[in-house]
């Protein structure tokens, strides 16, 4: 199957500053791939459907200006969650869509905020 | 809306013995239904989908649009078996998936 790789694996960083989280997809040019957050102990929520060359959607209830998505290539999309509080703390996963049919998931990168 | 219900949040079960995890899905139309496994410290990966109808380490999962349900089986657990399982809905092809909760399995020795 695809490999979708994130970067980093995990993060720790001060309350109002920005974290960028990058998804790759090594073997699969990804025109979509998704952004989850995952809470401890629960499911994944999508958060937004990332576009190669458009703009990305956002799930209701999930903040563009906060989490900004930009999908520049089909192998990289990349997630800021700008000026970061801890309630943002989370494991953010990414996905590609390969084939149209098949998600396949990253590592995840876990936030903590202080 | 599509929405996923996984009705147990934890699941033991002795080794050897049957488990069948449960998967009730509402949407109104034709849906293709995942199951996706997650090992301890490890990535979300696709464990099986209906429309291949396969078996992956032993375990199925029919369709039953009747009872909208998309249970997980397997007639003998191994200890392996122990991980988070979701299951997940995608209502139109290229869409995105919807997840249940996620049910815990905890196979002992």
């Amino acid at each position: 199957g695809a490999v979708v790789s994130q970067h980093p694996s995990r993060v720790i960083c001060k309350s109002g500053t920005s974290v960028k989280i990058e998804c790759r997809s090594l073997d699969f040019q990804a025109t979509t791939m998704f952004w989850y957050r995952q809470f401890p102990k629960q499911s994944l929520m999508l958060m937004a459907t990332s576009n190669e060359g458009s703009k990305a959607t956002y799930e209701q209830g999930v903040e563009k200006d906060k989490f900004l998505i930009n999908h520049a290539s089909l192998t990289l999309s990349t997630l800021t969650v700008t000026s970061a509080h801890p309630e943002d703390s989370s494991f953010y996963i990414c996905s590609n869509l390969a084939g149209g049919e098949t998600q396949y998931f990253g590592p995840g990168t876990r936030l903590l905020v202080l | 809306a599509q929405r996923v219900t996984q009705p147990e949040k934890l699941l033991s079960v002795f080794k050897g013995a049957p488990v069948e995890l449960k998967c009730n899905y509402s949407y109104s139309g034709s849906p293709e239904l995942f199951w996706y496994v997650q090992y301890s410290r490890q990535r979300l990966q696709l464990l099986l989908r209906h429309i291949s109808r396969e078996s992956i380490k032993g375990f199925t999962a029919d369709l039953n649009k009747g009872e909208t349900s998309f249970h997980l089986k397997k007639p003998f657990a191994q200890e392996e078996d122990s991980a988070m399982y979701y299951c997940a809905l995608k209502f139109a092809s290229g869409s995105r998936l919807t997840f249940g909760e996620g049910t815990q399995l905890t196979v002992n020795p």
